[in-house]
Parts: C-alpha cells; structure tokens; sequence
C-alpha cells in the first residue's frame, strides 16, 4: 500500500499568492494531521481531522491558514494570502488509531514565500 | 505543558561505531515512539513501544521503555553511513490526542 501522499513536494510563491498543499492519506485511517516543520519552532501539529472533520485546529497560525478534508482520500491547506514567514516544511501524517498513537507521515511540501 | 527532552543534541561518529540516545520527560507517557527524519524526507516510525520495562529490536536498532515512563533510550548498533539523520521521540500526551516531538538527535556518520 502506497504511504502518505503530498503534493507538491516543492513550492516557491511570491508574498500575497494563494497556496494550496495537499494530502493524500493511507487507505483506511481515519485521522489526518498537518504539521509545520522550522528549524526554530520544530514540528508542530497545525490541525487534525477524524473521519473528515476538524477536531482541533487550534495550531492554526491566523486566518489566512484553511484546511479542508472534503472526502477520506484528499485533504487540503491552504495559505491566503501567503507571507515571507509562513516558508517550511509542511507535513501530512495519518493513522487508523489514535490509542496507539503511531502516525505516518507523507515526505513533506517544502514551501518558500518570497 | 509535556515535553520531551533529547539528548546528545548532535552525535559525529564513525562507521562502525555503537549509537545510544535518549529521551525523558517530566510526566509519564504510556507510549513511546521513535522515529527518524532523512534530510528532505518525512519522519519514518522505526520502533514503537507500549509497556513499561518493554525492549525492542528493529534489525540494528533497540529502543527500551522506560520503568518509570518517564524516559526511553534507542540504541544503534554498528552504525553506517545511511543512519544519518534527525532521530526523534514522540509520546501521545496526556489527556490529548496530540503527538508531542522530542526535540531531536541529530546524527552524523563518517565513514
């Protein structure tokens, strides 16, 4: 079975564009979670979904931040308008259980806002 | 809040060389994972870990929970170039259903 998809890998966008990252979790799992990765802050969890719905985004940045999981396979995020500081690592991680607490994750989207 | 703390920070080692890291915390945690970040990749699971006193073996790697479930060490036996990379610990928190991270090892290997 294929892991964690993300696209695009890689991201370069002018301050201001609109991003929009997505996810691809593994078959089966019913959790999805986003991450931002900074060499300053490490990873941090920005929000995660059960079963398609939002369960807690509250390490979402500010209001330009969006996620959306309109079906089990597809997840999106999105930066409106994008700023010089929102540059990272982005992460998608799956799992079918949060008692185990084993996540998957996908290879990342390295995004740069110039 | 929980945190977990790694250390050494960084490791240099040569080919060959034994690798001990470990993490700790000042709360409990009920599960122990580790995992480990290539440069540009995302982090794979290696290792995860679910009792107290359990002990693990992933081919070359061996991590142990600890008995106070306070702390937990991953072991890297005759090391080689590709185990280089970021290793890191990571627990469900409590009364969260949040990953907390470790703050990191990172691993360099010379041949």
């Amino acid at each position: 079975d294929a892991g964690v998809i993300q696209s695009p890998r890689h991201e370069v966008t002018e301050m201001g564009q609109e991003v929009t990252l997505r996810c691809k979790p593994i078959s089966g799992h019913d959790y999805l979670f986003w991450y931002r990765q900074t060499m300053m802050r490490g990873l941090e969890l920005l929000i995660y979904f059960n079963n398609n719905v939002p369960i807690d985004d509250s390490g979402m940045p500010e209001d330009r931040f969006s996620a959306k999981m309109p079906n089990a396979s597809f997840s999106t995020l999105k930066i409106q308008p994008s700023e010089p500081r929102d540059s990272a690592v982005y992460f998608c991680a799956s799992t079918p259980s949060l008692i185990l607490g084993e996540q998957y994750f996908g290879p990342g989207t390295r995004l740069t806002v110039t | 809040g929980q945190q977990l703390n790694q250390s050494p920070q960084s490791m240099f080692i040569q080919e060959g060389e034994d690798v001990s890291m470990n993490c700790t915390s000042s709360s409990i945690f009920n599960t122990w994972l580790w995992y480990k970040q290539d440069p540009g990749e995302g982090p794979v699971l290696l290792i995860a870990l679910y009792k107290a006193g359990e002990l693990t073996s992933n081919g070359r790697l061996t991590a142990q929970f600890g008995i106070t479930r306070k702390d937990s060490f991953l072991n890297i036996s005759a090391s080689i170039p590709s185990d280089v990379g970021i290793y890191f610990c990571a627990g469900p928190g409590r009364n969260t259903d949040k990953l907390i991270f470790g703050t990191g090892t990172r691993l360099q290997v010379f041949p």
